[in-house]
């Protein structure tokens, strides 16, 4: 059983168009971080979440942690060729320990 | 191109065989980690350094696996003997330190044939 589970797991879409993807646990966080990873590359980290709540904003992509630290969101707005990758979030349930990764979600934003 | 140095990119080779794979962290960099990524899949942890001293191994499979990183600086993931299951993408990533961001390798695919 995975501790975070990601959905959809696959999506495609056009470009223009607006995205969300979704993290879900039934556990709390101390922390979660979003990755996108470009095949045949690392992961490279987008952002980090720490208060139930929050909400930040890179460019087009805004984040949500969950007001329980249970979940998290990102959604794309405008998508572009670019955004195209595996969208990974992780968790860590406490401070200083290990981060655990999801499944992912495979975008693929066509031209 | 990723800060933290890994090769080779890609290796093939036979099942039984031994093989291993190379990380050069980013300098002052205390932690270190080996993931393993199967396709479809996000990365599973399979060893975590502090400099030297190997701080989490609870998910190496310890019959076939090992690593070392000797100075606390760039370390070795070693299998011996390689099996089909084996193949994936092996990425390390170093820190900081354990509650710092991680920066990513660009990994090295195997493929056991």
């Amino acid at each position: 059983t995975q501790l975070l589970e990601q959905s959809p797991q696959f999506l495609s879409i056009q470009e223009g168009e607006n995205l969300t993807v979704y993290c879900n646990s039934s556990s709390v966080f101390s922390s979660l971080q979003w990755y996108r990873q470009e095949p045949g590359e690392g992961p490279v980290l987008l952002v980090t979440v720490v208060t139930g709540g929050e909400v930040k904003k890179l460019k087009r992509l805004t984040f949500q942690f969950g007001d329980a630290r249970k979940d998290s969101s990102l959604h794309i707005t405008a998508a572009q060729p670019g955004d195209t990758g595996l969208y990974l979030c992780a968790g860590a349930k406490n401070y200083g320990q290990n981060f655990v990764f999801g499944p992912g979600t495979r975008l693929s934003v066509l031209p | 191109e990723a800060e933290v140095a890994q090769s080779p990119r890609y290796k093939i080779t036979e099942k039984s065989q031994a093989v291993a794979f190379w990380c050069d962290p980013i300098s002052g960099h205390a932690t270190l980690y080996w993931y393993r990524q199967i396709l479809g899949q996000g990365p599973e942890l399979l060893v975590q350094f502090q400099d030297e001293s190997v701080v989490d191994d609870s998910q190496l499979p310890k019959d076939r696996f090992s690593a070392e990183r000797l100075k606390g600086v760039d370390s070795t993931l070693k299998i011996q003997p390689a099996e089909l299951g084996d193949s994936a993408m092996y990425l390390c990533a170093s820190s900081l330190d354990r509650a710092q961001p991680q920066h990513f390798g660009d990994g090295t695919r195997l493929s056991i044939l």
